[in-house]
């Protein structure tokens, strides 16, 4: 089975500077997707990025960007320019390429971001 | 564009009463997902449906818990009978497959007394 590890329970940073969320997980499989999502207090799941394995190049959506390094099996998130509306709990997540795509997605434990103004 | 829609939003119950989640996934999604959050535990996958049959319910945590998917727009998560250790945000989700992400609903915040 798959596990997907966060190791920072909490991180705080001030308003306009750049976080890193680390996340790293374990798998045998070769081909996979990983995927962050955003909690905010509203409890909503929201998706942030994702990741093909097969793909050397590292996904960016605006001001979020991740460091994909497939042979140490790790996914962080890079959030530039923070925002007070980034502060949320942030779950990586890991989901299989094998049955079809009918596999759900295992969650780490989660980071709470906190923004200071 | 409707998302997925999960009611109700809160449910408060005594313990020993029956309680039905419910959710309608957004239209074409062949996958539906539900999942458990609490703080104890994080998010577990509880079940999950492909073209409306329940291919691994490993993860129902014991035989109160109950899921149906009886068409492409609607399911339920039943526990019967409640128990307070059951309080916890339920999720629905809904994928089109492969590698596609989840969407997810705003959940049911279940409090058993």
């Amino acid at each position: 089975a798959q596990t997907v590890t966060q190791s920072q329970p909490e991180m705080s940073v001030q308003e306009a500077e750049t976080v890193t969320l680390s996340c790293t997980y374990d798998t045998s499989e070769s081909d996979y997707y990983l995927f962050w999502y955003k909690q905010p207090p509203s409890r909503q799941m929201i998706l942030v990025i994702r990741q093909e394995a097969y793909k050397q190049q590292n996904a960016t959506e605006n001001r979020f960007s991740v460091n994909f390094q497939k042979a140490a099996k790790s996914f962080s998130l890079k959030i530039s320019d923070s925002q007070l509306g980034d502060a949320a709990m942030y779950f990586c997540a890991y989901r299989s390429a094998l049955g079809g795509g009918a596999d759900g997605l295992t969650f780490g434990k989660g980071t709470h971001l906190i923004i200071q103004p | 564009d409707a998302g997925v829609i999960q009611s109700p939003r809160h449910e408060v119950t005594e313990m020993g009463q029956e309680v039905t989640l419910r959710c309608k996934p957004i239209s074409g999604h062949n996958s539906l997902f539900w999942y458990r959050q609490t703080m104890m535990r994080g998010l577990e996958l509880l079940i999950y449906f492909n073209n409306n049959v329940p291919i691994d319910d490993s993860g129902m945590p014991e035989d109160r818990f109950s899921a149906k998917m009886p068409n492409a727009s609607f399911s339920t998560l039943k526990i019967q009978p409640s128990e307070p250790r059951d309080s916890a945000v339920y999720f629905c989700a809904s994928s089109i497959g492969w590698g596609s992400p989840l969407h997810f609903g705003n959940g049911t915040r279940l409090t058993v007394t």
